[in-house]
This record gives structure tokens, C-alpha cells and sequence, in this order.
């Protein structure tokens, strides 16, 4: 497609439950970036890929959050046990490369933690 | 450590008056400094970057930013609003100058424009 496309774009879910949130990139970008946006809050970094390495995760909260991208290409953001926390709008952003800060971000996948 | 300020969660002007959006950084090594925008219904989107060339940025939809060093700000501005510029507006300080590209944004600030 033309831009990032995120699914699902909502997800309610219940407390402790597993949840998976998907990210498919501009074509040929090789940098792809996770976000997390909480009510009246700016974005907040999560993890970034160079490729399919994760190049920086300094941003995941804890080790209930993990994310791959093993084609280099689509990206999973996944939570286990989820908590009312970690409810939030989560931001797939790409670019051709990392180190422009030139990000092409999609619309975001809101999830509900009840 | 990098961080960004964003004075005024809401800012409203009247259509055709100056739009003038304030940002505070701080940042231990040269920054390089952005604004997106995000209109309802959207992703962000970038507005322009500041990466230590020229110090006034000119970005899209008549939108411009002034780095000044010795104020640590990135202010944005727009001599007339128009009512399509009512959206969500984000200063970001980059990590690392520009390394790594993940960026550190500031709470947003809401633009409201009365005809």
C-alpha cells in the first residue's frame, strides 16, 4: 500500500489476556519504529528495526512486550498478560532508513485493557 | 538527557492571525529537532526538521521553525491560520543527533482555528 498500515485498528481485550498488534511498512523502507501514545501524552518510543534486527529496545516497559520482524518487513508488536495499563494507541512508524528521523507513521491500533 | 517541552496544551487563534507554537528542548549533544502534525483521523506526519543547516526551516503549508541555541527552542509559527490547520502538533528532539532516528516528542499541543 502507499502508507503504513496498521490492524487492528481497535482491540479491547481483558486484563491477563495475550495480544498481538501488526504493522505493515511503507515498501522498501528498511527502519520501522513502535510508539506508544497514552491519553494527553506524546509519543513514546517502544523499539526500532534496522532490517529484521532490533537495533534499539531500550523503550520496551518491561519483558511482557516483544516484537519481531522477521522478513524485514511486517512487524508484530506483542503483549502477553496484559495489564489496564497497557492501554494506549500503539504507533507503527517506518522510514527508508534509520538516522533521519523522517518517520512515516500509520494510524495506529488503540487497545483496550478492561 | 534529551527532552522536549511544549508550552500550552491548547492554543487557539482566529483564522488569518499568527500561529505561533511554542518548543523548549534539552539536549547534551546538537540536537536535531522536528515538528509533526496530526490531523483528526490521521497518522502524524512530518511538518519539517531542523538537522544544523540552515537555522530558519521552512516546512509544508506555509509552517516555519527557528532554531535559536542560545534559547534552546524550535518555535513554530504560521503567519495566517486557515481553518485546515486545526490539528495536533508534536516537537521532537532526535536521540543520539540523529543516529538512530528514534525520536523523543513532546506532549502535543492542540491548535484550534475560529473562522
Amino acid at each position: 500500500g502507499a502508507g503504513v498500515s496498521q490492524t487492528p485498528s481497535n482491540k479491547v481485550t481483558e486484563k491477563g489476556k495475550y495480544v498481538e498488534l501488526r504493522c505493515d511498512p511503507i515498501s522498501g523502507h528498511t527502519a520501522l519504529y513502535w510508539y506508544r501514545q497514552s491519553l494527553g501524552q506524546g509519543p513514546e518510543f517502544l523499539i526500532y528495526f534496522q532490517g529484521t534486527g532490533a537495533a534499539d529496545d531500550s523503550g520496551l516497559p518491561n519483558d511482557r512486550f516483544f516484537a519481531v520482524r522477521p522478513e524485514g518487513s511486517v512487524s508484530t508488536l506483542k503483549i502477553q498478560r496484559t495489564e489496564r495499563g497497557d492501554s494506549a494507541v500503539y504507533l507503527c512508524a517506518s522510514s527508508r532508513r534509520g538516522g533521519t528521523g523522517e518517520l512515516f507513521f500509520g494510524e495506529g491500533s488503540r487497545l483496550t485493557v478492561l | 538527557a534529551q527532552s522536549v517541552t511544549q508550552l500550552g496544551s491548547h492554543v487557539s487563534v482566529s483564522e488569518g492571525a499568527l500561529v505561533l507554537l511554542r518548543c523548549n528542548y534539552s539536549s547534551s549533544v546538537p540536537p536535531y529537532l522536528f515538528w509533526y502534525v496530526q490531523y483528526p483521523n490521521q497518522g502524524l506526519q512530518l511538518l519539517l526538521k531542523y538537522t544544523s543547516a540552515a537555522t530558519l526551516v521552512k516546512g509544508i503549508n506555509g509552517f516555519e521553525a527557528e532554531f535559536k541555541k542560545s534559547e534552546t527552542s524550535f518555535h513554530l509559527t504560521k503567519p495566517s491560520a486557515h481553518m485546515s490547520d486545526a490539528a495536533e502538533y508534536f516537537c521532537a528532539v532526535s536521540f543520539y543527533g540523529g543516529s538512530q532516528g528514534n525520536l523523543i516528542f513532546g506532549k502535543g499541543t492542540k491548535l484550534s482555528v475560529k473562522p
